[in-house]
């Protein structure tokens, strides 16, 4: 039983360029969660979708950043015209259904803009 | 957002000795997590605590809840080099039963 996939696990972009994580769920769940970890700080809730919906994203800066969780295929975060500031660790987590007690983590993309 | 503060940010200690890694906040969570993460990976639960003054052990680590649901700490005994990790706590918000609030971590060496 495969756990919570993500890729690229790392990722070099240049500033102004589009970073694009993937992250697929475990097997029977439809529901996802977006988590960003800076270096030296703990995870911070961004996004929660369930299949085509975005429940909350009250995590999520405003500008740049998008996510989506089609019928079809992986959730996946975007990120526009990158900074520096971007880079960290973005984690999804996934969960048969809502809450937090049965959210199992991916092992995460490492973006790094340079 | 709710935020949990741990302390102390780096435990090095030596194989066989006891630490304690605290997690404290002065808002209610409905449930409090402990993760390991290590290096390059995602955090992995090892235990939820629900009631206030809950304790729950795991082989050489106990959870414990604080009766106001505010603090947790976690006790490891005799500790290992593969104790080594960093440790997370998580509250679960009252009022959205799927946002975990982290705390910084504790970076935890066991030197053998």
């Amino acid at each position: 039983n495969a756990g919570v996939m993500q890729n690229p696990r790392h990722l070099v972009r240049r500033r102004g360029q589009e970073a694009r994580l993937r992250c697929s769920p475990m097997k029977g769940h439809s529901h996802v969660y977006w988590y960003r970890q800076l270096p030296e700080e703990g995870l911070k809730f961004m996004v929660y979708l369930q299949k085509e919906n975005i429940i909350d994203e009250s995590g999520m800066p405003k500008e740049r950043f998008s996510a989506e969780f089609p019928k079809e295929g992986p959730s996946i975060l975007r990120i526009q015209q990158v900074v520096r500031g971007d880079s960290a660790a973005y984690f999804c987590a996934s969960s048969p259904r809502q809450g937090a007690s049965e959210q199992y983590f991916g092992p995460g993309t490492r973006l790094t803009v340079t | 957002t709710q935020l949990l503060e741990q302390s102390p940010q780096f435990l090095s200690i030596q194989e066989g000795e006891n630490l304690t890694v605290y997690c404290n906040s002065s808002s209610v969570f409905s449930s409090l997590q402990w993760y390991r993460q290590e290096p390059g990976e995602g955090p992995v639960l090892l235990v939820t605590v629900v009631t206030g003054g809950e304790v729950k052990k795991l082989k050489r680590l106990t959870f414990q809840f604080g009766d106001a649901r505010k603090d947790s700490s976690l006790h490891i005994t005799a500790a290992q080099p593969g104790d080594t990790g960093l440790y997370l706590c998580a509250g679960v918000e009252l009022s959205n039963d799927y946002k975990l609030s982290f705390g910084a971590g504790t970076t935890v060496t066991v030197r053998a």
